[in-house]
């Protein structure tokens, strides 16, 4: 079956240390992906988008993600964390050849920051 | 101030009560969806609506029940047929078109569901 991998559940780390949460999805084609960041006790937010064009987004709070087509990779990535980017992070993939409402997501991952 | 709002934030179910949560979006959007949230299962999606008066099924229909008479509401139903209601239940809204489009879905604070 198709699918949305986000390999790593649980990441914790120091303030000021550099983070990387991975994406791997199995859809060919054109998509469009997406990472959503979930903070304690709020909603459902948007952290950064790729639809076409240059392979690395940036999007709020300092957070960049690059798309790998040839690895099937949508990588979230910032370079010093803060305690308050404690929060869980979901990957999701919109196909291409499907309409809008077709948005996968991963099981996400739990960032925990100590400060 | 435009966006998605759900009510109530925690919702009390009785084994054999259907419930209905609420959502309604002002950001004229004619897509809305309803997801469950699941501890360690990401978002699976349950209905979806591209327009008034049509709905589709999504991957964990089984259970759930929605109507879409206006373009701003979305409400689902959790019945007594739902064997395992217990999640944190999210509204979402874009702003609907065919495939191939470029769309952000924008997600509502969310319904916790708790069966006694």
């Amino acid at each position: 079956a198709q699918s949305v991998s986000q390999h790593n559940h649980h990441v914790i780390l120091s303030e000021a240390a550099s983070l990387e949460l991975g994406c791997n999805y199995s859809y060919g084609g054109t998509v469009n992906l997406f990472w959503y960041v979930q903070y304690p006790g709020q909603h459902l937010q948007l952290l950064l988008k790729y639809f076409s064009g240059d392979p690395l987004v940036k999007g709020i709070k300092g957070f960049e993600a690059e798309f790998i087509k040839s690895k099937f990779s949508f990588n979230l990535r910032k370079p010093s964390v803060q305690w308050s980017d404690t929060a869980e992070y979901f990957c999701a993939v919109n196909p291409g050849f499907m309409g809008a409402n077709n948005l996968f997501f991963g099981t996400g991952t739990r960032l925990t920051v100590i400060p | 101030d435009g966006g998605i709002t759900q009510s109530p934030k925690y919702l009390f179910r009785k084994e054999g009560q259907n419930v209905t949560l609420s959502c309604e979006q002002n950001l004229n959007h004619d897509a809305m969806y309803w997801y469950r949230q699941d501890p360690g299962q990401g978002l699976r999606l349950i209905y979806y609506s591209q327009i008034v008066n049509d709905f589709q099924k999504g991957d964990i229909a089984e259970g759930y029940s929605v109507s879409r008479e206006k373009k701003e509401s979305f409400p689902l139903t959790v019945t007594s047929a739902q064997k395992n209601p217990t999640a944190f239940y999210l509204c979402a809204s874009s702003m609907g078109g065919l495939a191939g489009t470029q769309e952000t879905q924008y997600f509502g604070p969310g319904t916790r569901l708790l069966v006694l």
